[in-house]
C-alpha cells in the first residue's frame, strides 16, 4: 500500500513568518504530484500540480519543489498572512494501479496576525 | 454555482437506516470518486468510476455502495449506517490531462 506523509502535522506562525512544510512518498511509483489548500468549511483546492523532477511552481507567495529521485515535495510560503491559515494537503497519483490519487494527513497552518 | 455539488451537506441519521449522499458535476470528466475524511487521517477513498460503466472499489468499500447514473452523476449509499460511518464525505471529477481533483462542497453525516 503507498503510503503519503506530511510534517508537521501542524504548525503555528506570526503574521510575516515564512514557513515551509514536507511531503514524502516511495519514489518507485510517481506519476504526478499534487497540493491542495483546504481552509475551514470549503472544500479542497488544487495549488499545484508537478510531474517531473526539480520541477518548481510558484503562485504569488506560495511555491513548491519536487524531487522524485528521493521522494519529496517542499511546500513554501513565504511571509505567512492569516488568510494562509489552512490545511495543506500532500497527494500522490501513482504511475501504476489505476492513477488513484492518496492523500496525505495534511499540515494545518495556523497564522496568527 | 460550483462544479461539484453534493446533497444533503449535512444529515443526522440513526443506526441501521439506509441514506444516500448524491453528486452531480458541471465538469464533463469522466472519472468521479467518493472519499471520505476522518480528523487525523487523509482522505480515504471510498468508490471511483472512470466512466458511467466503470466503478471501483476503492480503500474502505466495505458498507458502502455506489451508482454512475450518468457522466454527470454519482451517488453513495450507506445501505445500514453505523456510528464509525459518522464522517465528512467529497464527491470529486478529475481532469484526465493533468489528474487534478474538483471537490464537491462535503456532506457530513452523522450516525447516531
Amino acid at each position: 500500500i503507498l503510503n503519503v506523509e506530511q510534517s508537521p502535522q501542524s504548525l503555528h506562525v506570526q503574521e510575516g513568518d515564512s514557513t515551509n512544510f514536507t511531503c514524502s512518498f516511495p519514489s518507485s511509483n510517481f506519476y504526478a504530484l499534487h497540493w491542495y489548500r483546504w481552509e475551514t468549511a470549503k472544500s479542497p483546492e488544487a495549488l499545484f500540480v508537478m510531474t517531473l523532477n526539480g520541477d518548481e511552481k510558484k503562485k504569488g507567495r506560495i511555491s513548491a519543489t519536487l524531487n522524485t529521485k528521493e521522494g519529496y515535495s517542499y511546500l513554501y510560503i513565504k511571509g505567512s498572512q492569516p488568510e494562509d491559515s489552512a490545511t495543506y494537503l500532500c497527494a500522490l497519483t501513482p504511475g501504476t494501479g489505476g492513477f488513484k490519487t492518496i492523500f496525505g494527513a495534511g499540515t494545518r497552518l495556523f497564522v496568527k496576525a | 454555482d460550483a462544479d461539484v455539488t453534493q446533497t444533503p451537506r449535512n444529515r443526522i441519521t440513526k443506526t441501521g437506516k439506509r441514506i444516500m449522499l448524491e453528486c452531480s458535476q458541471t465538469k464533463g470528466h469522466d472519472r468521479m470518486y467518493w472519499y471520505r475524511q476522518d480528523p487525523g487521517l487523509g482522505l480515504q477513498l471510498i468508490y471511483y468510476s472512470f466512466d458511467v460503466k466503470d466503478i471501483n472499489k476503492g480503500e474502505i468499500s466495505d458498507g458502502y455502495s455506489v451508482s454512475r447514473q450518468a457522466q454527470a452523476k454519482f451517488s453513495l449509499s450507506l445501505e445500514s449506517a453505523i456510528p464509525n460511518q459518522t464522517a465528512l464525505y467529497f464527491c470529486a471529477t478529475s481532469d484526465p490531462a493533468t489528474n487534478t481533483i474538483y471537490f464537491g462542497e462535503g456532506s457530513w453525516l452523522t450516525v447516531v
